[in-house]
C-alpha cells in the first residue's frame, strides 16, 4: 500500500502569514494514464472533510485562490498564501493513483497563534 | 446542489450488524462510483470501500474485507454499507463520498460496544 507522510503534524500560524504542508509518498504517484491523483482536503472542527485540490494543483469550485497545490512524483505541497481564521482545522492529503486501497496522510492541524 | 445524507448509525454490540444508507441528490447518481470512508474518534481518515457506477465491481480495505458489503440501488439514488461481525475498532463516523472524494456527506456515527 502507498504510505503518505504529512509534515508538520501541527502548524501554528499568524493570520495573514503563509503556511505550507508537505505530503511525501512511499512511491511515485504517477498513474499509468499519466495523471497524478493526489488531492488535499480540509476538515474544519465538527465538519465533514471538503476537497480543496485534486490532481496535485487543481482547485475545486468555491475554494479561495489563497490555497494552492504543487509537486510531482513523491513530494507534494499545499500552500496557504495568507492564513485566515476560517482556515483553522485539519488538512489531509490523499492518493488515488494506486488503489485499492485509497490512502490518506495522517493529517496536519492548522491553528492560529 | 450535490447532497449526500447518511443514516443508519447507532450503538451495536460486538459481533452485531448494522446497515448504513446514503441518499444522494443533485447529480446523476448512476454515473458515479461511490465510496465509504470512516474516521475513528480523534483519528484520521480511512478509506473503507468503493463501488463502481453500475455496481458490478466492489473494493474493500483489508480491515473490513469479508465483514462489510457495499451495494447501491441506482433507481433510488442510494448507497449502502452492510456491516457484519462488528468490532470495537469499527467505531467511527462513516461518510459516503462521491468519486475521487469530491463531495462528502455529514457522516453517521457507529459505536461498537457492549
Amino acid at each position: 500500500d502507498v504510505v503518505l507522510t504529512q509534515s508538520p503534524l501541527s502548524l501554528p500560524v499568524t493570520p495573514g502569514q503563509p503556511a505550507s504542508i508537505s505530503c511525501r509518498s512511499s512511491q511515485s504517484l504517477v498513474h499509468s494514464d499519466g495523471n497524478t491523483y493526489l488531492s488535499w482536503f480540509q476538515q474544519r472542527p465538527g465538519q465533514s472533510p471538503r476537497r480543496l485540490i485534486y490532481k496535485v494543483s487543481n482547485r475545486d469550485s468555491g475554494v479561495p485562490d489563497r490555497f494552492s497545490g504543487s509537486g510531482s512524483g513523491t513530494d507534494f505541497t499545499l500552500k496557504i498564501s495568507r492564513v485566515e481564521a476560517e482556515d483553522v482545522g485539519l488538512y489531509y492529503c490523499m492518493q488515488g493513483s494506486h488503489w485499492p486501497p485509497v490512502t490518506f496522510g495522517g493529517g496536519t492541524k492548522v491553528e492560529i497563534k | 446542489e450535490v447532497q449526500l445524507v447518511e443514516s443508519g448509525g447507532g450503538l451495536v454490540q460486538p459481533g452485531g450488524s448494522l446497515r448504513l444508507s446514503c441518499a444522494a441528490s443533485g447529480f446523476t447518481f448512476s454515473t458515479y462510483d461511490m465510496n465509504w470512508v470512516r474516521q475513528a474518534p480523534g483519528k484520521g481518515l480511512e478509506w473503507v470501500s468503493d463501488i463502481t457506477s453500475s455496481g458490478s465491481s466492489t473494493y474493500y480495505a483489508e480491515s473490513v474485507k469479508g465483514r462489510f458489503t457495499i451495494s447501491r440501488d441506482n433507481t433510488k439514488s442510494s448507497l449502502y454499507l452492510q456491516m457484519d461481525s462488528l468490532r470495537a475498532e469499527d467505531t467511527a463516523v462513516y461518510y459516503c463520498a462521491r468519486t475521487n472524494m469530491a463531495f462528502w456527506g455529514q457522516g453517521t456515527m457507529v459505536t461498537v460496544s457492549s
